[in-house]
């Protein structure tokens, strides 16, 4: 199973919006409603931050919002903050009790 | 609240064999699908195994498959993944988690698994 295909940097000014792409295929995130965000400080555990595309879980802020088009799935930042920087990884159920993530981007608040 | 606590890391030479443990407190153990994920120095996440409540169903990434199993005991809270025939690609970070739907709410911290002679 290949890897989501995600930037490897990202970047935005406090208070900027800022939108990470995850791309897979029609067997993953085209497949399924199934794709979810983590956000990773370095040296930290992953923290969900998005799950079934959309959804927030309790207590990640609603500057944070997921959404899908075709194969690609995308993770929005809104009103940076020096916080959001991060790690960020998708990932997607790939079908057949199969799992894929994406590569990880570097978000840096400028 | 949610606790898991992985344990069982360590250095192993190649070829070798390292069981890894996960304690699980703060909820229902036994109607919780789990998951081992990993991360090697540097890189990504990437899922390794993960089974359902009952321990009757489980699943490998390729990159594991007929080496690891994994494995669960709900009379103690307790999720295993017994690793065997250890590559140095395997040396990660391995983490437990919680998975609901394919996405993973609640992580422990980690435990380092070093493959190396």
């Amino acid at each position: 199973q290949s890897a989501l295909t995600q930037p490897p940097s990202a970047s935005g000014s406090p208070g900027q919006s800022v939108t990470i792409s995850c791309t897979g295929t029609s067997s993953d995130v085209g497949g399924y409603n199934y794709v979810s965000w983590y956000q990773q400080y370095s040296d930290k555990a992953p923290k969900l931050m998005i799950y079934e595309v959309t959804k927030r879980p309790s207590g990640v802020p609603d500057r944070f919002s997921g959404s899908k088009s075709g194969n690609t799935a995308s993770l929005t930042v809104s009103g940076l903050q020096a916080e959001d920087e991060a790690d960020y990884y998708c990932s997607s159920f790939a079908g057949s009790g199969n799992l894929v993530f994406g590569g990880g981007t570097k978000l840096t608040v400028l | 609240q949610v606790q898991l606590v992985e344990s069982g890391g360590g250095l192993v030479k190649p070829g070798g064999s390292l069981r890894l443990s996960c304690a699980a407190s703060g909820f229902s153990f036994i109607d919780q699908y789990m998951i081992w994920m990993r991360q090697a120095p540097g890189k990504g996440l990437e899922w390794v195994s993960f089974i359902n409540g009952g321990g009757g169903a489980t699943y490998y990434a390729d990159p594991v498959k007929g080496r690891f199993t994994i494995s669960r005991d709900n009379a103690e809270n307790s999720l295993y993944l017994q690793m065997n025939s250890l590559r140095a690609d395997d040396t990660a970070v391995y983490y437990c988690a919680t998975l609901h739907y394919y996405s993973s709410r609640d992580w422990g911290q980690g435990t380092l698994v070093t493959v190396s002679s």
